[in-house]
């Protein structure tokens, strides 16, 4: 069975921390990807990789930054965090550049106060 | 930039057929999908479309035209269970999909 796990679903942080949120899939995919899901907006994707140490820029990577050191793991950074950071963080990975569908994790919810 | 268009909320009535519309202006065009979200859920595959016409899974449908920029997904015999957030999202090249905002369905008894 297909799954993309997060290392938290619910997380609160203080404004300027430094905040790492993990994401694991267990199914040997090439592309992982991390977005953020606010209300009225829907996904909007922060940064992606397609292979092992690889990274693009999304749409809204400012204030973000990722790492992917092994193909199964990748994290996504918030140098400082700041209150409009405050959303839904879905990760999603898949398969290579078929048609393959992306499979979601489900979310961490950060709150910055 | 990517522009995608799907109403915000439709209501149905148990048993009937609700028809959510997709409109898309998009950079590149290489497949378009629909998702499904329970609330506090994540997204789940429904159909990729990348071909005009109509793809059938069960009670539920996707169709795509592409001279049109336009993509439907058409629920059937709807269920209490389907009363869900509905995405569309069109990859516009290798690996990116964009999203739109979502289309909440009721479904009421």
């Amino acid at each position: 069975d297909v799954k993309v796990t997060q290392s938290s679903r619910y997380l609160v942080k203080r404004t300027g921390e430094k905040v790492f949120l993990e994401c694991v899939q267990d199914m040997d995919h090439e592309n992982m990807f991390w977005y953020r899901q606010d209300p009225g907006l829907g996904l909007r994707l922060i940064y992606f990789s397609y292979d092992v140490k690889m990274k693009e820029k999304g749409d809204i990577p400012e204030g973000y930054s990722v790492s992917r050191e092994k193909k199964e793991r990748f994290s996504l950074i918030l140098e400082s965090a700041s209150t409009n950071q405050t959303s839904m963080y879905l990760c999603a990975s898949s398969l290579g550049t078929t048609y393959e569908e992306q499979y979601f994790g489900p979310g961490t919810r950060l709150t910055v106060t | 930039g990517q522009n995608i268009d799907q109403p915000t909320e439709m209501t149905a009535t148990e048993g009937a057929i609700v028809q959510i519309n997709c409109t898309y202006q998009t950079s590149g065009f290489n497949g378009l999908f629909w998702y499904q979200q329970h609330a506090g859920e994540a997204p789940t595959f429904l159909s990729y479309n990348v071909l005009d016409g109509l793809e059938e899974k069960g009670r539920f449908s996707s169709f795509l035209s592409r001279s049109k920029g336009y993509s439907y997904l058409l629920l059937k015999e709807l269920q209490m269970k389907d009363s869900a957030s509905y995405l569309c999202a069109v990859r516009d090249g290798d690996y990116k999909l964009s999203f739109g905002a979502g289309t909440t369905v009721t479904v009421r008894a």
